[in-house]
């Protein structure tokens, strides 16, 4: 069964540097998204990607956070310079569509990320 | 605006039922239904569109109430695997992001 990939599986940084996670959504699909859930909290939506634009994000997604799909298969999350708050659990997901039947969305099993 | 749910936890003795409750204070245009366990990523459940349909998975299912804008996921003869918490997230309109509610921690025990 197709599923969402994502590496590293748990990423280590230091306040101030740069992150890059990846995700390989299912090949089909054609709606991308990145996710965060803070240790013990809900799953907080970061950005929704459509045919290599942004289509919404939330206003956790400020300047330090960008997205992008290198290639036909790579989905990234980029975070420039991290602080501690950023550490949580980073989700990608993808989707056949974005609404309606086919809005249904496949997580991959995440990215821990401690900013020491 | 993030949906409301209720319980925030229950604990099951297998073979009991369950309703999780997600509530909305804006019309919706669609409810989603996922299971998250510790330490694993949400997995997709079930979604639901408004005119209020039903439906099931296995012994899962789920109802919309637009006019309520409300949704109930019901959990019949509860399994050990049902365990985990439980996220309702909505749309209030279509092509729109899904927002999750703060999840219902369900732990079935023998």
């Amino acid at each position: 069964e197709p599923e969402v990939t994502q590496t590293p599986s748990h990423q280590v940084t230091q306040m101030g540097q740069e992150v890059i996670l990846r995700c390989v959504p299912i090949s089909n699909h054609l709606y991308f998204y990145w996710y965060r859930q803070i240790l013990g909290q809900k799953v907080e939506f970061l950005v929704s990607f459509y045919n290599n634009e942004i289509s919404e994000k939330s206003e956790i997604f400020d300047d330090q956070f960008s997205v992008e799909r290198p290639d036909g298969s790579n989905f990234t999350l980029k975070i420039r310079s991290t602080k501690l708050e950023d550490s949580a659990m980073y989700f990608c997901a993808s989707s056949v569509r974005a609404g309606g039947p086919g809005h249904e969305q496949f997580f991959g099993p995440g990215t821990r990320l401690t900013v020491l | 605006q993030q949906p409301v749910q209720s319980p925030q936890a229950v604990i099951l003795r297998e073979g009991e039922d369950a309703v999780i409750n997600c509530s909305s204070s804006k019309a919706l245009y669609s409810v989603h239904w996922y299971r998250q366990k510790h330490g694993e990523a949400p997995v997709f459940l079930m979604i639901l569109l408004k005119g209020g349909e039903q439906k099931g998975h296995e012994k899962i299912s789920a109802s919309f109430n637009e006019k309520k804008q409300q949704s109930s996921l019901y959990l019949t003869a509860s399994q050990l695997s049902y365990s985990g918490t439980y996220f309702c997230g909505t749309e209030t309109r279509g092509y729109q992001k899904v927002t999750f509610g703060i999840g219902t921690k369900l732990q079935v025990i023998p």
